[in-house]
């Protein structure tokens, strides 16, 4: 079966700080992959999505990064934190095609003080 | 570009009440149509999904049928529990074909529902 992991869990970062924050999924070959962040009081942002190893696409401009090393891997990552990268970020991966269910991964939640 | 609207919360009904939380979409095409469910301190889960137009989706007691001619998704369910208490996001699979293909995901902003006992 497929699982999708998402690490670390829960992180405080001070500003200006470096954020690295990884995803991988096991059990499945070529998925698509998605980093969504959820603001306090605030719903599902998509930030990046990808449909292969190098191919990265950015929903909105910001201070964040995201890359695809390997098929199966998914990191979000950050030069300089700001406070207003504070929130829940989520990976997530669905099977190619449409109408397919997306499986998020655990959660990750980011403080910047 | 793909959207969807749902209703603002948050939401609070008492045990047994009859829930609706609306959802309506703009898309091109035929996309297909989701509710997720987040509960208290977890991740995002599938609670139910529709693939083509009257199509139900149900699951846990919440139904929602896919409306193209109103281009809805609302949900419901008809004696909402304690256990409810979560929130809710309405979600559709573009139907566009891009350059990074077809297969991404627009949520709505969620709605938080609070059942009192």
């Amino acid at each position: 079966s497929q699982t999708i992991h998402q690490w670390p869990a829960t992180l405080v970062q001070p500003v200006g700080s470096p954020l690295s924050l990884e995803c991988t999924v096991e059990g499945t070959s070529n998925p698509n992959l998605y980093w969504y962040r959820q603001a306090a009081g605030r719903g599902l942002q998509l930030l990046f999505y990808s449909i292969g190893i190098g191919q990265i696409s950015s929903e909105v401009p910001q201070n964040l990064s995201a890359s695809r090393p390997q098929d199966r891997q998914f990191i979000l990552s950050s030069k300089k934190l700001l406070l207003s990268d504070s929130g829940f970020y989520l990976c997530a991966w669905t099977p190619r095609g449409t109408g397919n269910t997306i499986y998020f991964g655990e959660g990750s939640w980011l403080t910047v003080v | 570009g793909d959207s969807v609207t749902q209703m603002e919360g948050p939401v609070t009904l008492s045990e047994e009440a009859f829930l609706t939380i609306n959802c309506t979409y703009t898309a091109t095409g035929y996309p297909s149509l989701f509710w997720y469910v987040q509960y208290p301190g977890e991740g995002l889960q599938l609670l139910l999904k529709a693939t083509k137009a009257d199509d139900k989706g149900s699951n846990k007691g919440f139904e929602a049928t896919y409306r193209k001619e109103t281009t809805s998704f609302h949900l419901e369910k008809g004696s909402v529990q304690v256990s409810d208490s979560a929130v809710y996001f309405c979600a559709l699979s573009g139907a566009i074909i891009s350059n990074f293909g077809n297969e991404k995901l627009t949520f709505g902003t969620g709605t938080r529902l609070t059942i009192i006992p």
